[in-house]
């Protein structure tokens, strides 16, 4: 069985650095095939894909957001962590991490329950 | 970036009903259209991958078709529980994925 779930800070100041961790189990990140990834949502407003990261190393960021993002794995723990450098208010979301199946279609099947953070002074 | 349009943005409608919503792809996207459904304080859920395949636990009352860059969701028959917020995203592009608007499906 596949679960995620994302951790850390829920208040974050402007201009620092954000850094979530997707901690996960039923599967393993390397080879082919799979990847995790991040997405955001604002609250009241839709869903924005952030960034993921495959088995193989393969690293993939939306281009709007690139310059202050970066995604790293941890095989070995099992766990994919993003940074956000420079964080503002518009920045503030709920923050998920989701398994993408790879094989043949591309899509994110398991997701994380989503952590909400705050950037506020 | 693909930029994706989804429409309606809001829909009112009755349990029983039948819905159909849409979303375009800027460029052709083949069949890399996925939909989700999410409910208030919940993740997403799959409902189709592949412009058409339904997944797995999901009710067959939901159909999803279309290919290149015009993709519909269909509901057949509206349930209460389908009251919801669905999205759609295009995962045709290898270098950054894109969701469209979301469309907020509310009981008349």
């Amino acid at each position: 069985q596949i679960t995620l779930k994302e951790s850390g800070p829920t208040l974050v100041r402007p201009t620092e650095t954000l850094t979530l961790t997707c901690t996960f189990s039923g599967f393993s990140l390397s080879g082919r095939g799979v990847a995790v990834g991040w997405i955001r949502q604002p609250p009241g407003k839709a869903l924005e894909w952030l960034a993921h990261v495959y088995g193989h190393d393969n690293k993939f960021y939306t281009p709007s957001l690139r310059s202050r993002l970066t995604i790293m794995k941890d095989t070995s723990k099992n766990q994919v962590v993003l940074t956000m450098t420079g964080v503002d208010p518009v920045d503030t979301a709920t923050y998920y991490c989701g398994h993408l199946d790879s094989t043949k279609w591309y899509y994110y099947d398991f997701w994380g329950p989503g952590i909400l953070v705050t950037v506020s002074s | 970036d693909i930029q994706m349009t989804q429409s309606p943005s809001s829909l009112s409608a009755s349990v029983g009903d039948r819905v159909t919503i849409t979303c375009r792809a800027g460029q052709d996207i083949r069949t890399y259209l996925n939909w989700y459904q999410q409910k208030p304080g919940k993740a997403p859920k799959v409902l189709i991958y592949g412009a058409s395949n339904l997944q797995n636990g999901v009710p067959s009352r939901f159909t999803g078709s279309g290919s290149g860059t015009d993709f519909t969701l269909t509901i057949s028959s509206l349930q209460p529980e389908d009251f919801a917020t669905y999205y759609c995203l295009q995962t045709a592009s290898a270098v950054a994925y894109s969701f469209g608007q979301g469309t907020k499906l509310e009981i008349k």
